[in-house]
């Protein structure tokens, strides 16, 4: 079954407390990217990667990084999260950014 | 950058009559327009797409327009039933070179019974 998926589902951490936030895909995707997803300010890119050790900011990539060290997958790390990184992650992936986005579940995380 | 504004925010529309959404987007170069559906709890999934070199795209009842010289594009969703109940979020998206895909703030649709 082609997925993508992410984990974990639901995070409660306190600031400064580094995380990562994983995400795979089984589909051979090239293009893979994450969002945060805020009451009234829709989707966000945060970061996004067109392949294999090539990555890109979005338009809200402070206080993330990323990777992608294998195709399949992509994690997202906090390095330091605070307070306003609490929020719903999607990770999605595709052939290309001009094509269908196959989001995973969501990771809703909360900066204590 | 890309900058998606979308409206209403919100949208409160009679079963079996229709639904339109707009979006505007700053960028003459992108020319790739997405727009997703988002059911409360789930994830974000692709209903229907317009690229730049046509005017309108339908699917059964589900139509998106563009306009390039305006720069904006638009959903239309006819005879709306309750399963339309959602979230819609336009986005668009550059030429080569520009891989971003920028989202609209959404539009949270009601199907009123």
């Amino acid at each position: 079954e082609a997925q993508v998926t992410q984990n974990p589902r639901y995070l409660i951490t306190v600031t400064g407390k580094k995380l990562t936030v994983t995400c795979s895909q089984n589909m051979n995707h090239e293009y893979m990217s994450w969002y945060r997803q805020d009451p009234g300010l829709g989707l966000r890119q945060i970061y996004y990667s067109m392949n294999v050790e090539v990555t890109d900011k979005g338009d809200v990539p402070e206080g993330y990084k990323v990777s992608r060290k294998e195709k399949r997958n992509f994690p997202l790390i906090l390095e330091s999260p605070s307070p306003n990184q609490t929020s719903l992650y999607f990770c999605a992936s595709s052939l290309g950014v001009k094509n269908i986005q196959y989001f995973g579940a969501g990771t809703r995380l909360s900066v204590l | 950058g890309e900058n998606v504004e979308q409206h209403p925010s919100t949208l409160s529309v009679q079963e079996g009559d229709s639904a339109v959404i707009k979006c505007t987007y700053s960028d003459s170069a992108s020319n790739y327009f997405p727009w997703y559906k988002q059911e409360l709890g789930k994830r974000p999934q692709l209903i229907i797409d317009i690229r730049s070199n046509v005017g309108e795209k339908k699917d059964q009842r589900i139509a998106v327009t563009l306009n390039k010289t305006a720069k904006h594009f638009s959903l239309h969703i006819t005879e709306t039933q309750p399963e339309d109940s959602a979230v819609y979020f336009c986005a668009a998206t550059g030429d080569f070179g520009n891989e971003k895909l920028t989202f609209g703030t959404g539009t949270r649709l009601t199907i009123i019974p």
